[in-house]
């Protein structure tokens, strides 16, 4: 059975702070591995990694996937308070995204 | 730019009614995901269609039916509804033509049946 687990579950930290998100995976057929930021409302997408090795990089926040460890972490530096959100890691296997079961970080000014 | 439009945003049904979510793509993107997501749970995928036939399923009931129509979009069919069924359903769409798996979600429409 495909597997998504995401650590920690929750994070609470002060701005300016930089915080490290984990996703660890096991699929077969794997595709990708995306990750998406979820607010109260659709999940809205960051990245996706498909090569192990190759850091994504959007502003503060960046990513990378290591297929032999088969996981991946997403970093974000300098948190503001509107980085508040749960952090959703899916795997895609076949067709279908597999979310792990998401990471509540929360900024506090 | 144009993104995934769901509709309706809200609904609300009582249990055994039927009900119909609608899903509108980003355009020029062929392939169509449905997920459904219980309140404090993560998405869990239902069914895809690419270019107008199902691609794969998941964890999608009986009493529901989806299928995508020649203008790309798709259609949500549930039947029989239950109170376990009041969730918010994701649709999201990604261009597989072009061999990327990066999937756009929609705002979701938020079923509650009562």
């Amino acid at each position: 059975e495909d597997k998504v687990v995401q650590s920690p579950l929750s994070l609470v930290v002060h701005e300016g702070d930089t915080v490290t998100l984990n996703c660890s995976y096991e699929v077969t057929n794997f595709r990708s591995l995306l990750w998406y930021k979820q607010e109260k409302k659709a999940p809205t997408f960051l990245f996706m990694l498909t090569s192990s090795g190759i850091e994504k990089k959007s502003g503060r926040l960046s990513s990378i996937l290591d297929k032999k460890e088969l996981s991946s972490i997403l970093n974000i530096t300098a948190t503001q308070t509107g980085d508040s959100a749960i952090y959703l890691c899916a795997v895609g296997s076949g067709y279908a995204l597999n979310f792990g079961k998401g990471t509540s970080l929360l900024v506090t000014p | 730019a144009a993104g995934v439009i769901q509709s309706p945003r809200h609904l609300i049904k009582e249990k055994r009614e039927t009900a119909t979510l609608k899903c509108y793509p980003i355009p020029r993107h062929d392939t169509v995901y449905w997920y459904q997501q219980g309140p404090g749970q993560d998405p869990q995928f239902l069914i895809s269609f690419y270019e107008k036939m199902q691609s794969d399923k998941g964890s999608i009931p009986d009493r529901f039916s989806a299928q995508q129509f020649s203008d790309y979009h798709s259609e949500l069919n549930m039947s029989s509804l239950e109170l376990g069924d009041s969730a918010l359903y994701f649709c999201a769409s990604s261009s597989d033509r072009g061999s990327s798996y990066e999937q756009y979600f929609g705002p979701g429409t938020r079923l509650t049946v009562t």
